[in-house]
C-alpha cells in the first residue's frame, strides 16, 4: 500500500511569511507525528496525534508553530512569521497504536527560509 | 541535554567487513529501541529493533545488541554491502514503544569498494 505522503517535497519562503507543511499517513495507522533535522542534528520531536486524544505538542520550539489533524487522517504543520532558523527537513511519520510498532516515515519538506 | 547519543558522526568500512554502530543513552526509562537508515532525500526507514527484556535481536545481516547496565546499544552489519551506505539513526522510547521516539543524530557510514 501506499506510505506517508508528505508535500510540497520541497519550500523556499521568506522570512515573516507563514508556511503550511501537509502529511497524509498511511492509511489505518491512528499515530502521527512530525519530528524536523535541521543541519547536522538529529530528529527533533515537534508533536504527537493519538486518534482523538488531545496532541503531545511538547516538542513544538515556539508559539509560531501549530498542528492539526483532521478526521483523523491528514495532519498540516503551520508555521507562522517564519525565520531562518525554521529551515529545516520536516518529516512525518504515522505507526500502529500497538506496543513495538515501528514509525513509517515520509520522505519529508525540505524548508527554505531567505 | 541528549538522550541519545551516537558519538561516531560518520564511520568508513570496506566492503565484505562488519560495521558496528554504536549509540548510548541516558534515560533509564527507555526500555525499547530502533534503527532506522536514511538515504539522502528520503525519510528514515525502519531496520531493526529490541526490546530491553533481550540483550539480541538478529535480522539477516543486521544483529542489533543491547547492554543494558551500560545504556549501550550497538548495530552490526556484516557483511557489509555498497547499499548499505547511508546515515544511521539509533532511537529510543519508553513504554514499549507506544510513546514517540527520541533520536540520536545519526552515523553516515560509508562502505567502500
Amino acid at each position: 500500500g501506499a506510505g506517508v505522503s508528505q508535500s510540497p517535497s520541497n519550500k523556499v519562503t521568506e522570512k515573516g511569511k507563514d508556511v503550511e507543511l501537509r502529511c497524509d499517513p498511511i492509511s489505518g495507522h491512528t499515530a502521527l507525528y512530525w519530528y524536523r533535522q535541521s543541519l547536522g542534528q538529529g530528529l527533533e520531536f515537534l508533536i504527537y496525534f493519538q486518534g482523538n486524544s488531545a496532541p503531545d505538542k511538547s516538542g513544538l520550539p515556539s508559539d509560531r508553530f501549530s498542528a492539526e489533524r483532521t478526521g483523523g487522517s491528514v495532519s498540516t504543520l503551520t508555521i507562522q512569521r517564519t525565520q531562518q532558523e525554521d529551515s529545516a527537513v520536516y518529516l512525518c511519520a504515522s505507526s500502529l497504536v500497538q506496543l513495538g510498532s515501528p514509525l513509517h516515515f515520509g520522505n519529508g519538506t525540505r524548508l527554505t527560509v531567505t | 541535554d541528549q538522550q541519545v547519543k551516537q558519538n561516531s558522526p560518520s564511520l568508513s568500512v570496506q566492503e565484505g567487513r562488519i560495521s558496528i554502530l554504536n549509540c548510548d543513552y541516558t534515560n533509564s526509562m527507555f526500555d525499547y529501541f530502533l534503527w532506522y537508515k536514511k538515504y539522502p532525500a528520503e525519510g528514515p526507514t525502519f531496520l531493526i529493533s529490541i526490546s530491553s527484556i533481550k540483550d539480541k535481536n538478529e535480522d539477516g545481516r543486521f544483529t542489533v545488541f543491547l547492554n543494558k547496565s551500560a545504556k549501550h546499544l550497538s548495530l552490526h552489519i556484516v557483511p557489509s554491502q555498497p547499499g548499505d551506505s547511508a546515515v544511521y539513526f539509533c532511537a529510543a522510547s519508553a513504554r514499549g514503544g507506544a510513546d514517540g521516539l527520541t533520536f540520536g543524530k545519526g552515523t553516515h557510514l560509508i562502505i567502500q569498494p
